[in-house]
């Protein structure tokens, strides 16, 4: 059965650090891996895809890595706001069961000013 | 478009009482699905849908059921609320595999707070 872990749970930097999210996942028969985010009380916003054929995707300040073969992938967030304050969610689409998204805990992450 | 959007946006029932969460997307796409979120356990699927008239079981389906006659929507019934139905419900949706040349990104609605007594 899939797993999908983020460590660490959470996380608080000042405002301006780079911020280094994780997630792994432990069968890395996938068909693609998307990361969002999470305010407190609302929905989840889709930050980025990444398709198992691709290593990266960057969108603004955000870049997401992709190492399929080790099951691993890591959202970069650069120059840290407080507006970045959020939770954030990993979630994986096996390749064989393309209805079943897999998703980790989630990484609460607070910006201080 | 609006997206992916879900009624009520609160709810609270009486042990044994039944309701359906309505769920509705406007962009076509043959996938929806139901998720619960609970505290300490993350993103949990409900019941899944490939397209209208297709369902299926995720990881928690017992207490819940589910039918698609339309692309459109994909309401989730509580046949016989428990306490332990407490939680928030998320609808997403997503084009299929079968849509080769699109994007497979879920979109999300924005929930619906259930608190059973």
């Amino acid at each position: 059965k899939q797993e999908v872990t983020q460590i660490p749970a959470a996380l608080s930097v000042p405002e301006g650090e780079n911020l280094v999210l994780n997630c792994s996942f432990t069968d890395s028969a996938i068909y693609n891996l998307q990361w969002f985010r999470q305010d407190p009380g609302k929905g989840l916003t889709s930050l980025l895809l990444i398709q198992s054929s691709q290593r990266e995707q960057t969108s603004g300040r955000l870049n997401a890595s992709l190492d399929k073969s080790s099951g691993r992938s890591t959202l970069y967030i650069a120059a840290s706001q407080p507006g970045d304050s959020a939770t954030y969610l990993c979630a994986v689409r096996p390749s064989d069961s393309w209805g079943k998204l897999q998703f980790g805990a989630g990484t609460q992450v607070v910006v201080t000013p | 478009n609006a997206g992916v959007t879900q009624t009520p946006k609160f709810q609270v029932l009486k042990t044994g009482q039944s309701m359906t969460l309505q769920c509705a997307q406007d962009m076509n796409h043959e996938y929806m699905s139901w998720y619960r979120q609970d505290p300490g356990m993350g993103l949990r699927l409900i019941h899944y849908s490939v397209g209208a008239g297709i369902t299926d079981q995720g990881e928690v389906p017992n207490g819940y059921n589910v039918s698609r006659s339309t692309t459109e929507d994909f309401p989730l019934r509580l046949l016989s609320a428990a306490p332990s139905q407490t939680s928030v419900y998320f609808c997403a949706s997503s084009y299929s595999s079968h849509s080769r040349l699109r994007s497979y990104e879920q979109y999300f609605g924005p929930g619906t707070r259930l608190t059973v007594t």
